[in-house]
Order: C-alpha cells, then structure tokens, then sequence
C-alpha cells in the first residue's frame, strides 16, 4: 500500500513543493514513479526509477528516496504545476497512491 | 508519434460484464519492451491499476479484482482489450489504456503512454 501526503498542499507560484510518498514494504530496486494530473486529463509521467525523469520533463521536477519513503519536489512552482500527482510502484504488480493535490495559495 | 485510443459502450448495466478495447496506433502491440495495461478513476477519486499484458499472453492482474477481470491482446488488429464481469455502481470510472514499460521478463514497469480514457457508467 502506497501512502500519499499531504493529502491537499496550498502554495504560491515560486514556492518549493515537497511530496511524500510512504509504502508499506519496501520497495525493490526504487521501482517507484510520479505522475502529474490536471482536470480531464490523463496523468503525465514524470519520474520513473524513483529518480529518472521522463523524457520531456523540466529540471525542477525531481524524484528521491528508496525503501519505503520517496519524495517527489518541484522547484520554483510554475501556474502549470498545480495539479494532482500520483506514485506509483510496480514489479511484479501494480499500485498507485491516493493522491496529492497541489494547489495555488 | 504512439497513440492509445479506448472504445466501448459508455453505459453498462449492474450484473453485466464490461468490455473495452484498445487500439494502438504509431507503433507495435508486439514490442518487446512494452506491456499493455488498464488503469481506472472512479469520479472524484484516484487511479487504480486493473490488469496488464504483454503481446504474447502473459498477463497480470491486479489482486483486488482477479476473480473479475480479463485482459487480452490481438496483435493482428494492433488491439488489446479488458473485461470486466458482475459490474456494480463501484465500476462506475474513467477506464485508461496505457502503454507499460517492460523492465525485464515478469517485471512490470511504469505507464509512459495513456490514452485520453473513457467513462464507463454502470447504471439500469
């Protein structure tokens, strides 16, 4: 089970943004990833490999973290980025987190 | 460029089975880098991955709904397609085809290519 806080995150364009994701066993080989979701959308991805990003994405989104604890953090807030980011982990199957939602202050 | 494109009823009733299809253009159903998978969004809430396959057969489910769910792959047709059997409200979702990256043999990767999803509302 893949736990997601905080569950709603309120800042400022500029601002730094730091997103938890916690598993509840460890997670093999940082098979983790991110997605970002805007209104009827699909989700986008953003990281793959727990800190490898996708083809595409800007350098102020970056992934951390191994085990049971990964970050996701996007520097320097663009209006774009207001939106709502998923983790997922995979291997043998499949999961993703509830979600955090990222919004304007 | 890849496309996914879901298609399938937009209404289904309680008790019924639930079919949808994939059609993968800009690309090949029978790489060998890629599985093909299913994900849905109930309205409102978050993502929920369904089932997966890779071109030849080999097929994973997610646990919560093995005993309902089937995913199959056509590879003359460039298709890949779910069922999903006793639906009730609770299926009611936004249903996603994705393009999943095959990190090795048995060892399902991330989503790197998405449909734009379609709405399934299970209703009388």
């Amino acid at each position: 089970v893949l736990t997601q806080s905080p569950g709603t995150l309120s800042l400022s364009p500029g601002e730094r943004a730091t997103l938890s994701c916690r598993a509840s066993q460890s997670v093999s080989s940082s098979h983790l990833a991110w997605y970002q979701q805007k209104a009827g959308q699909a989700p986008r991805l953003l990281i793959f490999g727990a800190s490898s990003r996708a083809t595409g994405i800007p350098d102020r989104f970056s992934g951390s973290g191994s085990g049971t604890d990964f970050t996701l953090t996007i520097t320097r807030l663009e209006p774009e980025d207001f939106a709502v980011y998923y983790c997922q982990q995979y291997g043998s199957s499949s999961s993703f987190g509830q979600g955090t939602r990222l919004e304007i202050k | 460029q890849l496309q996914l494109q879901e298609s399938g009823p937009g209404l289904v009733k309680p008790s019924e089975t639930l079919s949808l299809t994939c059609t993968v253009s800009g690309g090949s159903i029978r790489s060998g880098s890629h599985y093909w998978g299913w994900i849905r969004q109930p309205p409102g809430k978050g993502l929920e991955w369904l089932a997966s396959s890779f071109h030849s057969g080999s097929t994973y489910y997610s646990p919560y709904l093995q005993s309902r769910v089937a995913i199959s792959v056509d590879t003359s047709k460039n298709q890949f397609s779910l069922r999903l059997t006793s639906v009730t409200a609770a299926d009611t979702a936004v249903y996603y085809c994705a393009r999943q990256e095959r990190i090795v043999a048995t060892v399902l990767g991330w989503f790197d290519t998405w449909g734009r999803g379609t709405l399934v509302t299970v209703s009388s």
